[in-house]
């Protein structure tokens, strides 16, 4: 069972608005930034938004971030074929030394 | 261009012990945090180690405490991981991951190497 809580699965047509959610506590996201990875099958996961709401070079701006309180929310606009994946939020855990993960949601593109 | 690449994997029987490795290539090694994560097949991510730039700050995921045991060289840009007392539940793809600046974001990952933990 992970520490941050995602729903498992999310799904949108081409072109449509989906978001995604992750919730967590006061010792993850409510003191600390969050952060994305998108994994595509079978790679290596891959940074997707850093510092709640940051983009890393290279990401289209169809990708976006927030965060408020002790929840962060993934949104992806204009949704495409390729962005069928695995998403997974993150966030540093104050008392582990280390961060913690959401347990993935997995994006269907009808 | 900035690469990790993982390599030591493969089947080990409960008990057993394995010694993961990460060549890193493209920056300088010696100045950044590097992590290793595993990920169990079909399963989320988890954290499992870190390593500070100079190894002065270790941590570990409470799940491998005191039987893994993370270091590095870094005049040979490499990142290590030695698994001890393996267990099935060890069975993941391991990969290593550079911090941007140490407890922020992993903002490079290696392709992985896959360990199986079975009899």
């Amino acid at each position: 069972q992970s520490v941050l809580t995602q729903p498992p699965s999310a799904s949108g047509t081409p072109g449509q608005r989906v978001t995604i959610s992750c919730s967590g506590s006061s010792s993850n996201i409510g003191s600390n930034t969050v952060n994305w990875y998108q994994q595509l099958p079978g790679t290596a996961p891959k940074l997707l938004i850093y510092s709640n709401n940051q983009r890393p070079s290279g990401v289209p701006d169809r990708f976006s971030g927030s965060k408020s309180g002790t929840s962060a929310s993934l949104a992806i606009s204009g949704l495409q074929s390729e962005d069928e994946a695995d998403y997974y939020c993150a966030a540093w855990h104050d008392s582990l030394n280390g961060p913690v993960f959401g347990g993935g949601t997995k994006l269907t593109v009808l | 261009e900035v690469q990790l690449v993982e390599s030591g994997g493969g089947l080990v029987k409960p008990g057993g012990s394995l010694r993961l490795s990460c060549a890193a290539s493209g920056f300088t090694f010696s100045t950044y945090s590097i992590n290793w994560v595993r990920q169990a097949p079909g399963k989320g991510l988890e954290w499992v180690s870190s390593i500070s730039s100079s190894s002065t700050y270790i941590y570990y995921a409470d799940s491998v405490k005191g039987r893994f045991t993370i270091s590095r060289d870094n005049a040979k840009n490499s990142l290590y991981l030695q698994m001890n007392s393996l267990r099935a539940e060890d069975t993941a793809v391991y990969y290593c991951a550079r911090d941007y600046v140490s407890g922020s974001w992993f903002d490079y990952w290696g392709q992985g190497t896959l360990v199986t933990v079975s009899s």
